[in-house]
């Protein structure tokens, strides 16, 4: 079956440095999202990347690992508004968007 | 203005009863999707379409029913309520499938069947 595996909930501090794991096993490899959503509102698109390597986008980053069905969403200099659940997606060889259950991110003073 | 809405944003309706929720989009985009969101759960789709008048099933199609007559709108009907249709929906749309191209989404309609 297919399957994308995110922590449940995590916690940081403000100004702090979080990363997000992403595993994934799925029928056929054809890129990888990441999502953020907001509690109450819509998700809004984050990252993608289809070939290994890091991808920097100001203060969010993400990295592939294909041959290990891996991924994380690196987010730097954390502020409050960055407190909402972080979604990822997997593309599989049918061109389906395959999403994982979210992993909702706690910001601590 | 631009961009993509649904309506109602939040319904209550009983077990039996036909539901239709309403998607619209200004981009001309060609895909559009009905998904729902559950507590524990990833997004789930149910249906998409990849041009009017061409809809097909997706994770979970059952008791759902769509219809794409022109490209902007993409209703969703629940033909038959039922407590276990109780969910978050949210609609989206892409210019592409969903290979790489990101899918916008609308707010979601939260449906409460009693």
């Amino acid at each position: 079956g297919q399957n994308i595996d995110q922590p449940t909930e995590m916690t940081a501090t403000e100004g702090a440095i979080v990363q997000i794991n992403c595993t994934y096993q799925t029928s056929g490899f054809n890129g990888l999202f990441w999502y953020q959503q907001h509690a109450g509102e819509a998700p809004t698109f984050l990252s993608y990347n289809v070939l290994d390597g890091l991808e920097e986008k100001g203060r969010f980053s993400s990295f592939l690992s294909r041959s290990k069905g891996y991924s994380y969403l690196l987010l730097k200099e954390l502020q409050m508004k960055d407190s909402a659940s972080y979604l990822c997606a997997v593309t599989d060889s049918n061109y389906q968007l395959i999403w994982g259950a979210g992993t909702k991110l706690i910001i601590k003073p | 203005d631009a961009g993509i809405t649904q309506s109602p944003r939040y319904k209550i309706t009983e077990t039996g009863r036909q539901v239709t929720l309403m998607c619209h989009q200004t981009w001309s985009h060609s895909y559009m999707f009905w998904y729902r969101q559950d507590l524990g759960h990833g997004l789930r789709l149910i249906y998409y379409s990849a041009a009017a008048d061409i809809t097909d099933k997706g994770e979970v199609p059952d008791g759902y029913v769509v219809s794409r007559s022109k490209t902007e709108n993409f209703p969703l009907t629940l033909e038959s309520a039922t407590r276990s249709q109780t969910s978050v929906y949210f609609c989206a749309s892409s210019e592409r499938e969903a290979s790489s191209y990101e899918q916008y989404f609308g707010p979601g309609t939260r449906l409460t069947v009693t």
